[in-house]
């Protein structure tokens, strides 16, 4: 099975950069996802982590040790709009795994 | 990009009655989709895996005769909740990998339905 771990709630300032990190221990691993979701609505993909390293995507970066099972999503520059859920998923095989979600609030 | 669509948004139904939610990929064919299921302030759990031209695998717990999963075509599959009941009052969301069930490939979600039973 999987273990997930991530923090649960983080306040950051608007302009501000925010590291969320994630550790997880797995019994098969084929990629980590990072997702975005506001309440009462769907995830939204923000990354996929497959080979270690980092991933940037605009505002948002993604890094991945698989070595550690260790994983954190960066974002920059942060908006009020980033307030948000932020969820660490693993993906073995094709069925995925959720964290619990880190609850981001930004304020002004 | 890649878009799975998901309806109703919003539903509310009496207890007893039965409740479809459709869920489909608008520009890709998926052979697999999933549903989920989330509690207010909890994590997405995974009810079924729906496959195309066979029966849903269902999560441990997971009442099949209750949740009837349909994947009708490549593009639509549908998840009946049947003789609702205030506890089944949930977000479902549906979710399907573009390009199959490679693991390489990413996962589109649906947008959710709201689904109240009064």
């Amino acid at each position: 099975g999987q273990n997930i771990d991530q923090p649960t709630e983080m306040t950051a300032t608007e302009g501000a950069i925010v590291q969320i990190n994630c550790t997880y221990q797995t019994s098969g691993f084929n990629g980590l996802f990072w997702y975005q979701q506001h309440a009462g609505e769907a995830p939204t993909f923000l990354s996929y982590n497959v080979l270690d390293g980092l991933e940037e995507k605009g505002r948002f970066s993604s890094f991945l040790s698989r070595s550690k099972g260790y994983s954190y999503l960066l974002l920059k520059e942060l908006q009020m709009k980033d307030s948000a859920s932020y969820l660490c998923v693993l993906i073995n095989d094709y069925k995925l795994s959720f964290g619990a979600g880190t609850t981001v609030t930004v304020r002004a | 990009g890649a878009v799975v669509s998901q309806h109703p948004s919003r539903v509310i139904c009496k207890s007893g009655t039965s409740v479809k939610i459709e869920c489909r990929s608008l520009d890709f064919q998926a052979t697999t989709m999933f549903w989920y299921r989330q509690f207010p302030k909890q994590s997405l759990m995974l009810m079924a895996t729906s496959n195309e031209g066979s029966k849903a695998t269902y999560e441990q717990g997971v009442e099949k005769d209750k949740f009837l999963i349909n994947h009708a075509s490549l593009t639509l599959s549908t998840l009946t909740v049947t003789s609702a009941h205030p506890e089944d009052s949930s977000f479902y969301i549906c979710s399907a990998p573009e390009g199959g069930q490679s693991a390489g490939n990413t996962i589109y979600f649906g947008e959710g339905s709201w689904l109240t039973v009064v």
